[in-house]
């Protein structure tokens, strides 16, 4: 079966600092991935999503950028981090396309920026 | 651009009762998903119950159901004999049907709490 991992659980970094998520993906090939982020009492927003090694496609302009260096492997990073950076961090796949249209959610990140 | 209407921000229903938490969204498209995703306090989410929009019976998955009205771009979702651990955040999100898959719309959520 296929599960998503999301490291760290929880993490609190002061304005100005870089920043670095990383989501990895297991027992499925060649995912379609996603980076959301949830404001507090808000919706999520789409942030990247990859349709395969090094392609990644960006929603919002923001200090934020992501990377696939592997095909499981998903990394949201940031060189100097902003207060309105802080939310709730989700990362979720999908099956390639064509298939497995349901997106899994990982267990996301806490990211407080003080 | 797809847009997703959750138009109940709270909700609340009485533990063994029914409620139906309502979503509407707007699109040019024909061919697409719906799904209803649940996040509990753990704020883990996860998915309930999805819709083909080429499909016109409703989906069920054990006690969660749709009303998928495709003209009308209704997807609302009824959660039968309510248990205590239904409390959550709901989501309805779309999913528009390209060669390839593309990422969800979200609503802005409905929270609903099942009270004993």
């Amino acid at each position: 079966s296929q599960t998503i991992h999301q490291w760290p659980a929880t993490l609190v970094q002061p304005v100005g600092s870089p920043l670095s998520l990383e989501c990895t993906v297991e027992g499925t090939s060649n995912p379609n991935l996603y980076w959301y982020r949830q404001a507090a009492g808000r919706g999520l927003q789409l942030l990247f999503y990859s349709v395969g090694i090094g392609q990644i496609s960006s929603e919002v302009p923001q200090n934020l950028s992501a990377s696939r260096p592997q095909d499981r492997q998903f990394i949201l990073s940031s060189k100097k981090l902003l207060l309105s950076d802080s939310g709730f961090y989700l990362c979720a796949w999908s099956g390639a396309s064509g298939t497995l249209y349901e997106q899994y959610f990982g267990p996301g990140t806490r990211l407080t920026v003080t | 651009a797809q847009t997703v209407t959750q138009s109940q921000p709270e909700m609340s229903v009485q533990e063994a009762e029914t409620v139906t938490l309502s979503c509407t969204y707007d699109t040019s498209e024909n061919n697409y998903y719906l799904f209803w995703y649940k996040q509990p306090p753990s704020r883990q989410m996860i998915l309930v119950i999805r819709q083909e929009a080429y499909k016109q019976q409703n989906a069920t998955e054990n006690r969660f159901s749709v009303n998928f009205q495709k003209a009308a771009k209704s997807f609302s979702l009824k959660i039968s004999d309510s248990q205590l651990g239904d409390t959550a955040m709901y989501f309805c999100a779309f999913m528009k049907l390209n060669s390839g898959n593309t990422p969800l719309v979200f609503g802005k959520g409905t929270r609903l709490s099942v009270i004993a």
